[in-house]
């Protein structure tokens, strides 16, 4: 069956920098993109963008370029999110999910990463 | 941006009620229009994509319907387990865009 099990709780100082990770099984990881999302607390989703898993490519959302950075590890089957200068307002659980082939629909779900950023 | 606005953004139901939730978008989306379901704590589940086709393992009792600009959810005969979150998705365009959620709570 399809999974995708995120790296767990992190709690990070305004400035430092998080990589949170996205383990895919039970599917050819390269056939399917992974996108990312973010859900502040008590808010709503937000699509962050997404990456090709087969090319490589990554497309950002508005709002997400430059402190934010996608990158996989084809061979183990994982996508990374990278924030780095770390502010309060990245305070938020951050999803991976599998794009479905050919559109933009998440169709399966990481668990979740909380990341707490606080002096 | 597409900007997607869902209604009520709250409702109180109980248990065999028959509910439904709208979801508008502020510019024709064709069919290109998704729901997900959360429960408090988790992650979203897609039960619906194309407007109307049910997710695999997703029950019976969920279906959606509606193409360009108005969309709707229909719960047939709530049960305990879907007190929840709805929130609906385009992607039709980039970026994609959520509606609000619409959190559907015991009555």
């Amino acid at each position: 069956q399809v999974q995708l099990v995120q790296s767990g709780s992190e709690l990070k100082k305004p400035g430092a920098s998080v990589k949170v990770s996205c383990k895919a099984s039970g599917y050819t990881f390269t056939d399917y993109g992974m996108i990312w999302l973010r859900q502040a607390p008590g808010q709503g989703l937000e699509w962050m963008g997404w990456i090709n898993t087969d090319t490589r490519n990554p497309t950002y959302a508005q709002g997400f370029t430059g402190r934010f950075v996608f990158s996989l590890d084809t061979s183990v089957s994982t996508a990374y999110l990278q924030i780095s200068s770390l502010q309060a307002d990245d305070t938020a659980v951050y999803f991976c999910a599998r794009k479905r082939q050919g559109v933009y629909v998440a169709d399966y779900w990481g668990q979740g990463a909380p990341v707490i950023v606080s002096s | 941006d597409i900007q997607m606005t869902q209604s009520p953004s709250s409702l109180s139901a109980s248990v065999g009620d028959r509910v439904t939730i709208t979801c508008r978008a502020s510019q024709s989306i064709s069919s290109n229009l998704n729901w997900y379901q959360q429960k408090p704590g988790k992650a979203p589940n897609l039960l619906i994509y194309a407007a109307s086709s049910l997710q695999s393992g997703v029950p019976s009792r969920f279906s959606g319907s509606g193409s360009g600009t108005d969309f709707t959810l229909t719960i047939s005969s709530l049960q305990p387990e879907d007190f929840a979150t709805y929130y609906c998705q385009q992607s039709y365009r980039s970026p994609l865009t959520f509606g609000q959620g619409t959190n559907l709570e015991i009555k």
